[in-house]
């Protein structure tokens, strides 16, 4: 079974910061793909960045990056930057690969916010 | 690029009811993923259709069932309604079952509370 763990359900961070969300994740599937997700009070989740288990090297998307450290298990959400917009929630995901099917295992998500 | 949509956005049943919750996918893609995200928690994976069937569930009762239509949109029902239903309904695209290292799109859900 396929578990993630996010251990900060919140965060505050100052305006043009950087701030980093946890994420661990726990599998026995040796192919897996690691997604996370912005949340705004919406409702609708928002794609922002993916790192897959054989990926040599950390994903950025913008002023977003994934500290992803294999061993340990460990895939963590880096904004730089902050802007008030980023204020959300931040879920973190994960899916096993190459099974027919695609079913994203969420954590319990953690909560931004960005003062001025 | 049309995004996913959902309908309706808020919806009050009481218990015992039934409910129909509609999705229209991201235009391209062909298979639909239903989540259900109770109040300050993560969304939990309900199941998946890809080409008009049922292509994966997660742990819900059979009252949780679905449909795909040819034109890739979806719909969520609910049977005999209980109290723990009451929860944000997500509904996403994707490009298919074999594209799982690419993302899902959500729509903005819908939000249903019984009472």
């Amino acid at each position: 079974a396929q578990k993630i763990t996010q251990t900060q359900p919140g965060m505050f961070v100052q305006e043009k910061e950087a701030v980093t969300l946890d994420c661990t994740y726990d599998t026995s599937d040796p192919s897996y793909g690691l997604f996370w997700y912005k949340q705004p009070s919406s409702g609708e989740m928002i794609f922002l960045i993916y790192q897959g288990s054989y990926d040599q090297q950390n994903a950025t998307e913008g002023r977003y990056s994934l500290n992803f450290q294999k061993a340990r298990k460990s895939a963590n959400l880096v904004i730089s930057a902050s802007q008030l917009g980023d204020s959300a929630m931040y879920f973190c995901a994960m899916s096993r690969l190459n099974t027919g099917f695609q079913k994203l295992v969420f954590g319990t998500g953690t909560r931004l916010l960005v003062s001025p | 690029e049309t995004g996913v949509t959902q309908s309706p956005t808020h919806l009050i049943k009481t218990r015992g009811q039934q409910v129909t919750l509609r999705c229209s996918s991201q235009s391209g893609h062909n298979t639909v993923s239903w989540y259900q995200q109770a109040l300050g928690q993560g969304p939990q994976f309900i199941f998946q259709y890809y080409r008009e069937e049922e292509n994966g569930r997660g742990n819900f009762p059979p009252r949780f069932s679905g449909l795909q239509f040819p034109n890739y949109s979806s719909e969520l029902n609910v049977n005999a309604l209980e109290l723990d239903d009451s929860a944000l309904y997500l509904c996403a695209s994707s490009s298919g079952p074999e594209s799982s290292n690419q993302p899902q799109h959500f729509g903005d859900g819908t939000r249903l509370s019984i009472l």
